[in-house]
């Protein structure tokens, strides 16, 4: 089976930069993706990491090492509307997406 | 296209009746899921559909969930004598099969059962 672990909460204040860990574990992985979710909201994309290294889109930005099973989502010049939760989801070769419990950020004037 | 579409949008039903909700997935998107999500928890797996096969399907759909996709385009997940514990957010998505790693997801069924 699979199996993702993420913070539950992370706090931070507008304009500073916040980190969001996930380290996985997971048989066929084929990339790690990770996607926003407002409240009341459906889960948005917003990066995808097949090979290690960083991908880097607008303010957000994505990290995966395969060899440690572990990425991570940085997200810089926080504004008041990235308060959202975040979920890390491995895809495995076989085509699904299993999801983390999710990341809650909260931004702080 | 206005992406993927859910309905209904909510959903209250007694204990003990059959529910079933229905999703129109993005055009020639022949990937389509359908995952239950509660609060303050990650989206979890329920099935996965390419085309008109189910390839695979979590354990809770082995006895009163079933979905089916007929023909490759909608889909339809059925839930029958449902529980209390079956209250929660149904999300359907879907995903082209080739070079496509972004899932897109529909505003969900909220399902209340009393």
């Amino acid at each position: 089976g699979q199996s993702l672990e993420q913070p539950s909460e992370v706090t931070a204040v507008e304009g500073a930069i916040v980190q969001i860990n996930c380290t996985y574990q997971t048989s066929g992985f084929y990339g790690l993706s990770w996607y926003q979710q407002h409240d009341g909201g459906a889960p948005t994309f917003l990066s995808y990491n097949a090979l290690d290294g960083l991908e880097e889109t607008g303010r957000f930005s994505s990290f995966l090492s395969r060899s440690d099973s572990y990425g991570y989502l940085l997200l810089q010049e926080l504004q008041m509307k990235d308060s959202a939760s975040y979920f890390c989801a491995v895809n495995t070769n076989a085509g699904k997406s299993t999801f983390g419990d999710g990341t809650t950020l909260t931004v702080k004037p | 296209d206005t992406g993927v579409s859910q309905n209904p949008r909510h959903k209250i039903t007694k204990r003990g009746q059959n529910v079933t909700f229905r999703c129109d997935p993005i055009s020639e998107h022949n990937r389509l899921y359908w995952y239950r999500q509660t609060l303050g928890q990650g989206p979890e797996f329920l099935t996965y559909f390419q085309n008109e096969a189910q390839l695979e399907k979590s354990r809770l759909l082995s006895d009163r969930f079933s979905a089916e996709r007929p023909k490759g385009s909608f889909s339809t997940l059925e839930i029958q004598r449902t529980e209390q514990g079956d209250s929660a957010m149904y999300l359907c998505a879907s995903r082209p099969n080739h070079g496509g790693e972004e899932a897109f997801f529909g505003q969900g069924t909220r399902l209340t059962v009393v």
